[in-house]
């Protein structure tokens, strides 16, 4: 089945207490991305990346970190996270033309509440 | 960039009625997409309509795009309780792959 998985589902965690939430997909997508979500505020993108290797800031990436070393796998970190972090997130993937207008469906993981106290 | 500006902010209906809601933007698009998201969880990617579509079905869905007047219209028939959701047609952003979201409609499905 295609999916996207994320883990932990529910996160509780202190103040500067790092972690990290992972996010794999099975669909040999090139696109991943994160996105927040925020009452009031919506869903907003973290960070992005094209491809392996090659990631990039979207509209809040302030204290977060990605990697991408392998195409499956698009792990969100947060180094000292803080109670504005307190947020639900979502890993989100899709095929990519690598540039171009157009954009393809994508899939969104079941998200990860995460508080930070 | 822009996004998608869900309307109506909510809607209530009974089993079985239609529901309607429609997406406006302001610029040119190549395409747009619906996606629900129920309490909570994930979003779910309905259909996409592309900019020399009019009209689209998938199941109980049907949407349309008129890019004269740069919107579209999401329409749900013989509704159930498990359509209660929220509804967004994010617009593509400034980046290749970045979706642009509103505050969506939240329409409730009532027995």
């Amino acid at each position: 089945e295609a999916q996207v998985t994320q883990n932990p589902r529910y996160l509780i965690t202190v103040t500067g207490k790092k972690l990290t939430v992972t996010c794999s997909q099975n669909m040999n997508h090139e696109y991943m991305s994160w996105y927040r979500q925020d009452p009031g505020l919506g869903l907003r993108q973290i960070y992005y990346s094209m491809n392996v290797e090659v990631t990039d800031k979207g509209d809040v990436p302030e204290g977060y970190k990605v990697s991408r070393k392998e195409k499956r796998n698009f792990p969100l970190i947060l180094e000292s996270p803080s109670p504005n972090q307190t947020s639900l997130y979502f890993c989100a993937s899709s095929l990519s033309t690598g540039g171009g207008t157009s954009s393809y469906e994508q899939y969104f993981g079941p998200g990860t509440r995460l508080t930070v106290t | 960039s822009q996004q998608g500006e869900e309307d109506p902010q909510a809607l209530s209906i009974q089993e079985g009625e239609n529901a309607t809601m429609n997406c406006s933007y302001k610029t040119s698009i190549n395409n747009l997409q619906w996606y629900r998201q129920n309490s909570g969880r994930g979003l779910v990617h309905l259909i996409l309509i592309r900019s020399n579509e009019r009209e689209k079905h998938s199941g109980r869905l049907r949407v349309t795009l008129d890019t004269s007047k740069k919107s579209s219209s999401l329409l749900i028939t013989a509704s159930r309780a498990a359509d209660t959701a929220s509804y967004f047609c994010p617009l593509n952003g400034d980046s290749w792959g970045k979706l642009q979201f509103g505050a969506g409609t939240q329409v409730v499905v009532t027995p």
